[in-house]
């Protein structure tokens, strides 16, 4: 089975700081990778899909990267509705759609 | 527009069986490539993935829980039924069926979740 990690977590942040999460697939997932946010109470919500590629209405400060086992995540200039946990999600082993472990952003 | 919608108990005894059904509307599980999961999340816990259900009745199940589970769908009725048997309190959880895009494989619409609690 394909294991997931995140760091860090949580993560302290400021309004108008730049953060970058790091996931981190325990075999090569080549580019199926995907980005949650939730906010308390809230169901998920699906932010980047296939490593890179921003979902339709997500704002252009988040962005993806990476390829086979190293992503990250990036947020640049932290707006107060940025707060929440992000997860990522692998889609290689479909259909073991591996969440990783979330990484809560924080003031 | 795509919409989902858990709805069954909000309470069940331990050893008991838990049915929920996911009404959805905006596309069909009869098309091509369509696909409806169920994700689950403990409080203050992590997202968990758990089982899926194609748009051809192929059917996947997490590892560690498919002995105790079955996802139907209805296409008619465009709902998608699971069941869990012998729930324990560790189930205790907010459960989300959730749309499966079939360009990017991830989950692009969910339902707003049931919380379901696990208690005699």
């Amino acid at each position: 089975d394909i294991q997931m990690t995140q760091s860090p977590s949580p993560l302290s942040a400021s309004v108008g700081d730049s953060v970058t999460i790091t996931c981190r697939a325990s075999q090569n997932i080549r580019n199926y990778l995907n980005w949650y946010q939730q906010k308390p109470g809230k169901a998920p919500r699906l932010l980047i899909h296939t490593a890179s590629i921003l979902q339709s209405g997500v704002p252009s400060r988040f962005s993806g990267s990476g390829s086979g086992t190293d992503f990250t995540l990036t947020i640049s200039s932290l707006q107060p509705e940025d707060f929440a946990t992000y997860y990522c999600q692998q889609s290689y082993s479909v259909p073991a759609f591996t969440f990783g472990p979330g990484t809560k952003v924080e003031i | 527009q795509i919409t989902l919608k858990e709805s069954g108990p909000t309470l069940v005894k331990p050893t008991q069986t838990l049915t929920l059904t996911c009404t959805f509307s905006g596309f069909s599980l009869s098309t091509s490539g369509e696909g409806v999961g169920w994700i689950r999340q403990p409080p203050g816990e992590a997202l968990e993935w758990f089982a899926l259900i194609y748009w051809d009745d192929d059917k996947r199940y997490s590892p560690a829980l498919r002995s105790r589970l079955t996802v139907t769908k209805d296409t008619s009725r465009n709902q998608v039924v699971l069941r869990m048997t012998s729930m324990e309190s560790v189930d205790t959880a907010t459960y989300y069926c959730a749309h499966l895009s079939p360009g990017t494989l991830g989950f692009d619409y969910w339902g707003q979740g049931a919380l379901v609690t696990v208690s005699s």
